[in-house]
């Protein structure tokens, strides 16, 4: 069974902070795909990143950043300079590889907050 | 990139009554979709996957009696709650996959059932 691990319930940090929300994951799989969301308090999910297990390769976008460690079944995010807009519940998803009749298997969610 | 939508994005009903939500695929065609619950300050719960032209699979623990799923075109699923009671009150999220891997949410519908 999958399973994926938010260990961070609420995370509080002034802006400009730099922030890491982990994520630990479980599967038997050899393939399969690593997901972040962020959900504003509109509640409407949005897309952050797509990794591949094959892809270990740590990826930068802008302020944000990705961490995948295969060994440690770990794929972190981090904010760099945190803006009161990053305020927001982050979900790590993981899915499978059995094509149509995979399922994206989310975390509990780290809510973020960043004050002024 | 791909759009999903959801109607109506809030609704109030009686207990005992039915409600319908839609999901819409807006320009693209979805062969699969999905419909999640989630509880305030949890997770997004898995109920069912729906393909077009067939009977959905709910997850375990999900009454499919009571949440029927509808996939009738590829570019729309509903979801029925029916004879809703209090403790179905949730936000109700849509997602819909345009191929094995590209999935998109809509921004869910919140219900609440008085």
């Amino acid at each position: 069974a999958q399973k994926v691990t938010q260990a961070q319930t609420e995370i509080s940090v002034v802006e400009k902070e730099d922030v890491t929300l982990d994520c630990v994951y479980e599967t038997r799989d050899t393939t399969y795909y690593l997901f972040w969301y962020k959900q504003p308090p509109s509640g409407e999910l949005v897309f952050l990143i797509r990794r591949n297990s094959f892809d270990e390769q740590n990826e930068i976008s802008g302020r944000y950043s990705w961490n995948f460690q295969k060994s440690t079944s770990s794929f972190n995010f981090t904010i760099t300079a945190s803006q009161v807009v990053d305020s927001a519940v982050y979900f790590c998803a993981l899915k499978d590889n059995t094509g149509t009749a995979s399922k994206l298997t989310f975390g509990t969610g780290t809510r973020l907050q960043v004050t002024l | 990139g791909a759009v999903v939508s959801q109607h109506p994005s809030w609704v109030i009903c009686k207990s005992g009554t039915s409600v319908k939500i839609e999901c819409r695929s807006l320009d693209f065609q979805a062969t699969t979709m999905f419909w999640y619950r989630q509880f305030p300050k949890q997770s997004l719960m898995l109920m069912a996957t729906s393909n077009e032209g067939s009977k959905a699979t709910y997850e375990q623990g999900v009454e499919k009696d009571k949440f029927l799923i509808n996939h009738a075109s590829l570019t729309l699923s509903t979801l029925t709650v029916t004879s809703a009671h209090p403790e179905d009150s949730s936000f109700y999220i849509c997602s819909a996959r345009e191929a094995i891997h590209e999935q998109y949410f809509g921004p869910g519908t919140r219900l609440t059932v008085t």
